[in-house]
């Protein structure tokens, strides 16, 4: 079973280029994330989208853009990418919203630095 | 605004041995409470969840438990074996959004 799946694994950026993260999901959930992972912190939510057709800011939205493709995809887009962006970037996906007694499923990560 | 915080950032084990983890958040006003598993450049794996009304979970050697009213959960790895070396972290949901904790580097030695 493929899960959620990520892709680039790797990724460098020269301040300034542009890129999008992919991520598509196997298990028909409704709901997909994307959270950040810095040194020493917790994951931090950047985007969410409850169900296909909407999306809603997370706690960290700011230099970021996000599409819902259709119920598998979900992508993340750095306009503009800024050093303060370097970090591990997860996708996760859930039947329901987190809000409701369901567990989350994740993606292996995209590594991104910014130069 | 929640804070999820996970002491010790780093444990060091023997294997065999039973071993508690820690999580501490400060609105109680949760929908549940959820322990993963990070293991080195991978993503995380979901362990245990814990409903608000109840009060512990458990898989196999691994026992969650939860006080709300405290704000604090543990999970407890029963027979630690050098294969439960990662990162665990604790989340906890509330509505239209979940809080991670930093994690704990658990280490168990041969």
């Amino acid at each position: 079973n493929a899960g959620v799946t990520q892709t680039p694994k790797f990724q460098v950026l020269k301040t300034g280029q542009s890129m999008t993260l992919q991520c598509a999901q196997d298990m028909n959930h409704n709901s997909m994330y994307w959270y950040r992972q810095d040194p020493g912190m917790g994951l931090r939510l950047i985007y969410y989208s409850a169900s296909e057709g909407t999306t809603d800011k997370g706690e960290v939205p700011n230099g970021y853009n996000v599409s819902r493709l259709n119920k598998r995809e979900f992508s993340l887009r750095l306009e503009s990418a800024a050093p303060s962006q370097t970090s591990v970037y997860f996708c996760a996906s859930s039947v329901m919203a987190a809000a409701t007694n369901e567990k989350l499923f994740f993606g292996s990560g995209t590594q991104l630095s910014v130069l | 605004k929640q804070e999820v915080t996970q002491i010790p950032a780093a444990l060091s084990v023997p294997e065999g041995e039973n071993l508690v983890l820690n999580c501490s958040f400060t609105d109680s006003a949760i929908y549940n409470l959820q322990w993963f598993r990070q293991d080195p450049g991978k993503g995380l794996t979901s362990l245990l969840l814990i409903q608000s009304s109840q009060r512990e979970q458990t898989s196999g050697r691994l026992n969650a438990s939860l006080d709300k009213s405290s704000g604090r959960s543990t999970l407890y790895i029963a027979a630690s074996q050098p294969g439960d070396s990662a990162t665990y972290l604790c989340a906890v949901s509330a509505i239209n959004d979940m809080r991670f904790g930093a994690g704990t580097r658990l280490t168990v030695k041969p």
